[in-house]
């Protein structure tokens, strides 16, 4: 089983600057599979970005990147040139090969125009 | 983009009356889960689903509560005696396989009164 930690319940930004969302993790799993989630207020679960813990390389997609630290056993955020469409609550998630996700409390961001 | 489909968005339903969520995976998606948000609060396992069988549960997963795929199309969650702590969103989502992506339908809000 794994647990998730988040320990931001809410963040701020201003509108094109920088937000990092902290995540951290523990499982007892040598291969494991990390994730962010993006929860809007229509509350549908939208995947911004994966990691796959045998990858050493960060994972990008565009805006979003992802600090893994795999000793550490974090895996932060980062969104870039926030835009108000990024305002939401931020769920970090981890899964063993069985794909059972374990979810953080979540993160709400709030961007400010 | 392919998409999981759930029905309904919204029930409202009496406590204790049964209660039944259909769920559409990806149509060549083989590992299927649902999974609970009460409000306020992390998403939560329930159950995972794989070759016409139940793969795992959850604490939560109790006997009040079943899934089947009836017709190898529809993935459907039944709470059989609705009580008020089921007031939850049920997320359904499936994935093609292992190291694959997870894809979240848009969750069925269930309000019990």
């Amino acid at each position: 089983a794994q647990t998730v930690t988040q320990s931001q319940p809410e963040m701020s930004v201003q509108e094109a600057e920088t937000v990092t969302l902290s995540c951290t993790y523990d499982t007892s799993e040598s291969d494991y599979y990390l994730f962010w989630y993006k929860q809007p207020p229509s509350r549908q679960m939208i995947l911004v970005i994966r990691q796959e813990a045998y990858k050493q390389q960060n994972a990008t997609e565009n805006r979003f990147s992802v600090n893994f630290q795999k000793a550490a056993k974090s895996f932060s955020l980062k969104i870039s040139d926030s835009q108000l469409g990024d305002a939401a609550m931020y769920f970090c998630a981890c899964a063993s090969n069985d794909y059972k996700l374990s979810f953080g409390a979540g993160t709400t961001v709030t961007v400010r125009a | 983009e392919p998409e999981v489909t759930q029905t309904p968005s919204h029930q409202v339903t009496q406590m204790g009356q049964e209660v039944i969520l259909r769920c559409v995976p990806i149509s060549n998606h083989l590992y299927f889960y649902w999974y609970r948000q009460i409000l306020g609060q992390k998403v939560e396992f329930l159950v995972s689903f794989y070759n016409n069988e139940i793969s795992e549960k959850s604490e939560i997963f109790d006997d009040q509560f079943s899934v089947e795929r009836p017709d190898g199309s529809n993935f459907t969650l039944k709470i059989r005696s609705t009580k008020l702590e089921d007031s939850a969103m049920y997320f359904c989502a499936s994935l093609t396989g292992v190291g694959n992506t997870i894809y979240f339908g848009e969750g069925s809000w269930l309000t019990v009164v």
